[in-house]
């Protein structure tokens, strides 16, 4: 069963950034892209982008233009989100998930990223 | 962007009863709308893709349809392990997924 595993939570002040990982079978990273999408608490989900880790090919929600970095590592079968610039409304747990295609199955369990003064 | 409209925003049901939940899609995204469950503290599951193909696992009692802008989840006798927020997602754009607001289901 193909399993995502990511990285723990992270707090940080406002005007700092973020760096959080997500590690997927070989498989995965040579067939499928890797989204990811973000829950602030109590909220729904948001879509933020994604990678195509065997073409370094990503693309980003444009609410995110300018803060929002995607990247992989096929060596270690690993991507990673980078978000900048960070506010207290990023606060969230942010999911990566095997993207099939614009279905994502299955998801990682999630890493809480909390901004904060 | 696509936005996707979800309803109605609860519902309470009691165990053993049907429920239909709903879906609009702002244009037509053809049948590419997938459907999450998501329970408290755990990551959303596939439960339904192209509109109304099972994923892998998921109870028959879970059935999707609709095509265009029009949309609908149904739950078949409903258990008590349904509880959950069901989220519709349209991939019809590959620059922009999007997700509608959810549906949360509780049991009477």
């Amino acid at each position: 069963q193909v399993q995502l595993v990511q990285s723990g939570a992270e707090v940080r002040v406002p005007g700092s950034s973020v760096k959080i990982s997500c590690e997927a079978p070989a498989g995965t990273f040579k067939t499928h892209a890797i989204t990811w999408v973000r829950q602030a608490p109590g909220q729904g989900l948001e879509w933020m982008g994604r990678i195509i880790p065997l073409r370094d090919v990503a693309n980003h929600a444009q609410k995110f233009q300018g803060r929002v970095l995607m990247t992989a590592n096929t060596s270690s079968t690993t991507a990673y989100l980078e978000l900048s610039s960070l506010r207290a409304d990023d606060t969230a747990v942010y999911f990566c998930a095997r993207d099939r295609t614009g279905v994502f199955d299955p998801w990682g369990l999630g890493t809480l990223v909390t901004v904060s003064s | 962007e696509i936005l996707m409209t979800q309803s109605p925003a609860t519902l309470s049901v009691s165990p053993g009863d049907g429920v239909t939940l709903f879906c609009r899609a702002s244009q037509s995204i053809v049948t590419n709308l997938a459907w999450y469950q998501q329970k408290p503290g755990q990551p959303p599951r596939l439960l339904i893709y192209s509109a109304s193909t099972r994923a892998t696992g998921i109870p028959a009692r879970f059935s999707g349809a609709g095509s265009g802008t029009e949309f609908t989840l149904t739950i078949s006798s409903l258990q008590s392990e349904d509880s959950a927020v069901y989220y519709c997602q349209q991939y019809n754009d590959w620059r922009m997924y999007s997700f509608g607001q959810g549906t949360k289901v509780a049991i009477k």
